[in-house]
């Protein structure tokens, strides 16, 4: 069965550069979420999109923007990167009518 | 804020016993749990969902579910090293797209 992807898989950054991580949902999903996970912390959620409209927003840096494209893949936008923002990054996605959430392999990002 | 709360661990079990994971939650209204497990540095993988009252059997996974006491459990028969992970307790926040709360996750170490 079709799986979320993300891309990259590893990045590494400098402080005050810029990342974009990327996200291919499930087929048919229309529900979109970003999650942050730092070291031995649990996910922790950034924003989501229903039908390519940001729908909610958690603790997301302003520093942070996403969106929505019209194949329904989005894309996490990260400027001024510090290294606190160093963490994985995953993807999940849903489908109509359920709560249930899928997640991708993650981003790991490193700011140096 | 909802809150949902897991003993951190680690949770040791030897070979063929049964591990007991415990989960509790703070918003009576919830109607939907998740279990998900997690390796070291992989994303989290959807193992159980559990919408109603009682017990939920997947294989060697069982899922409790007690409304009234506002907790929830997994229960994994014959546990194998292969089930040394991390296991989070979730529940969607009832908002606008129901963003999943997590737990801290409690930490399996099956012993062989």
């Amino acid at each position: 069965a079709a799986g979320v992807i993300q891309s990259p898989r590893h990045l590494i950054k400098e402080k005050r550069e810029t990342a974009t991580l990327k996200c291919y949902p499930i087929p048919r999903h229309d529900t979109v979420y970003w999650y942050q996970q730092g070291p031995g912390q649990d996910p922790q959620f950034l924003i989501s999109f229903y039908e390519k409209m940001q729908s909610d927003k958690g603790s997301i840096p302003d520093r942070f923007s996403a969106q929505q494209f019209s194949d329904y893949h989005s894309e996490l936008n990260m400027s001024s990167l510090e290294l606190g923002d160093s963490a994985l990054y995953f993807c999940a996605s849903s489908p109509r009518d359920s709560h249930e959430q899928y997640f991708g392999p993650g981003t790991r990002l490193t700011v140096t | 804020q909802k809150e949902v709360e897991q003993n951190s661990g680690p949770l040791s079990v030897p070979e063929g016993a049964i591990a007991s994971l415990n989960c509790t939650y703070s918003d009576r209204g919830s109607q939907s749990f998740f279990w998900y497990r997690q390796y070291s540095g992989k994303s989290p993988e959807l193992i159980m969902s559990i919408y109603s009252n009682g017990d939920k059997e997947d294989g060697r996974f069982t899922a409790q579910l007690n409304k009234a006491s506002q907790y929830v459990s997994l229960l994994i028969r014959d546990s194998q090293p292969s089930d040394s992970a991390t296991y989070l307790c979730a529940v969607p926040d009832g908002g606008a797209t129901n963003k999943l709360i997590f737990g801290t996750g409690t930490l399996l170490a099956v012993q062989p």
